[in-house]
């Protein structure tokens, strides 16, 4: 079972630039969502999605973009990287929201310089 | 709005010795409440969630927590901790239905000397 995989592992970015960090889950899990943890704050949500064409802002989406075209992709876009998304970056899903234990990904380590 | 307070950023115990990690919570109804635990450079794992009913619960790998109203607690607890329970542990609540965030704690970093 690959569960919930995240793409790349590491990145670097210089601050402008433009990227995707990619989740994709084969759980069939109608939930999903995207966290940022940084050390000392836990893990805030930054968007989540219900299912399929259906997105809403968490805690700290500014400078976020999400879709949900299919069950099994949420993509997460950084439209122009700041310093301040130096992260790590985890997506996470459930068959059915918040209440549903949450399967996470390996997360992705983002440095913006 | 929901928020979960852990106060201890870093807790060291001895192997074989009990465990016992705080959670506050803020919610004015009955929350649903989780621990989650996240080892070294890995996603987080679910230990145990609590909804309703029986106010202790128990969870994987032999921990369990106890939900006290009065306090606005929900603590996580083991008798006797192995080396391999080292690790990151994060508290996380979730309240009524159509609001689909989970908020989680600041999280409790573990340490276990020999």
């Amino acid at each position: 079972n690959a569960g919930v995989t995240q793409t790349p592992k590491f990145q670097v970015l210089k601050t402008g630039q433009s990227m995707t960090l990619q989740c994709a889950q084969d759980m069939n899990h109608e939930y999903m969502s995207w966290y940022r943890q940084d050390p000392g704050m836990g893990l805030r949500l930054i968007h989540y999605s219900v299912g399929a064409g259906i997105t809403d802002q968490g805690e700290v989406p500014n400078g976020y973009n999400v879709s949900r075209s299919t069950t099994e992709d949420f993509p997460l876009r950084l439209l122009s990287a700041a310093p301040s998304q130096t992260s790590v970056y985890f997506c996470a899903s459930s068959r059915q929201g918040a209440f549903s234990p949450l399967h996470f990904g390996n997360g992705t380590r983002l440095t913006v310089t | 709005a929901q928020s979960v307070t852990q106060p201890d950023i870093h807790i060291t115990v001895s192997e074989g010795a009990s465990l016992e990690l705080r959670c506050n919570y803020s919610y004015g109804a009955t929350p649903y409440l989780f621990w989650y635990v996240q080892s070294p450079g890995q996603g987080l794992q679910l230990l145990l969630k609590y909804f309703s009913g029986d106010t202790l619960v128990q969870g994987i790998k032999g921990f369990e927590a106890e939900f006290k109203r009065s306090q606005s607690s929900f603590n996580l607890r083991k008798p006797s901790v192995h080396w391999s329970d080292a690790a990151e542990y994060f508290c996380a609540v979730a309240t009524s239905l159509g609001n689909e965030k989970l908020t989680f704690g600041t999280g409790t970093r573990l340490t276990i000397i020999p």
